[in-house]
């Protein structure tokens, strides 16, 4: 079955310090993979998308992810964290049924001053 | 663009009431979708539409019906609620569906409360 993990369910770091929100994916093929940052009462914004080309992809504030077929992983990092990243981070692979998203269950990351 | 827009904001029912959510989108997307999020679950997928007059059910569906009428309206009812869809719920479009590494646009949620 086509499923997606978040490997920390919440993540805490210091202000100024690296972020690495892990995700892993379950797939017979490479699917488009997303990551979305929810901030709180809000809705989800898209952070950045990885759709075959470039294997390292760089996002919105900072953030990046790096898409390694091998281990079927798509990890979210920053290098140095700001008060502002503290929010909900969704690992998202999008497979070709009809479109259907299907969401990881979230890592929620706080920044500590 | 206004993007993708959601009434109400906020919603209390009473177990047994029916009410529709609205979801509007003014960018000639597609594909529309509904997911509920609740605590713990990540965002799960009720109901979605490829295009008008064309519906298809998600993880979720039961106790929502949708429907299609134009590109740019897919309200989701609630026939008969129960303190179960206690949840928020949003709304998400993007150009077409299938492939492509299109992204979603999402609402900004509305919260339901049944009681």
């Amino acid at each position: 079955a086509q499923s997606v993990t978040q490997l920390d369910s919440h993540v805490s770091v210091s202000e100024g310090t690296p972020v690495l929100l892990r995700c892993n994916y379950s797939s017979s093929y490479s699917p488009s993979l997303f990551w979305y940052v929810q901030h709180p009462n809000k809705g989800l914004q898209l952070l950045l998308k990885y759709t075959s080309a470039a294997t390292l992809v760089k996002g919105i504030n900072g953030f990046e992810a790096e898409f390694k077929k091998s281990e079927t992983s798509f990890h979210l990092t920053k290098p140095s964290a700001h008060m502002s990243d503290a929010a909900e981070y969704f690992c998202v692979p999008l497979y070709n049924q009809g479109g259907k998203l299907i969401f990881g269950q979230g890592t929620e990351l706080s920044v500590k001053p | 663009n206004a993007g993708v827009t959601q009434t109400p904001k906020f919603q209390v029912l009473k177990t047994g009431q029916s009410m529709t959510l609205q979801c509007a989108q003014d960018m000639n997307h597609e594909y529309m979708s509904w997911y509920r999020q609740d605590p713990g679950m990540g965002l799960r997928l009720i109901h979605y539409s490829v295009g008008a007059g064309i519906t298809d059910q998600g993880e979720v569906p039961n106790g929502y019906n949708v429907s299609r009428s134009t590109t740019e309206d897919f309200p989701l009812r609630l026939l008969s609620a129960a303190p179960s869809q206690t949840s928020v719920y949003f709304c998400a479009s993007s150009p077409q569906g299938a492939g492509g590494g299109y992204e979603q646009y999402f609402g900004p949620g509305t919260r339901l409360t049944v009681t």
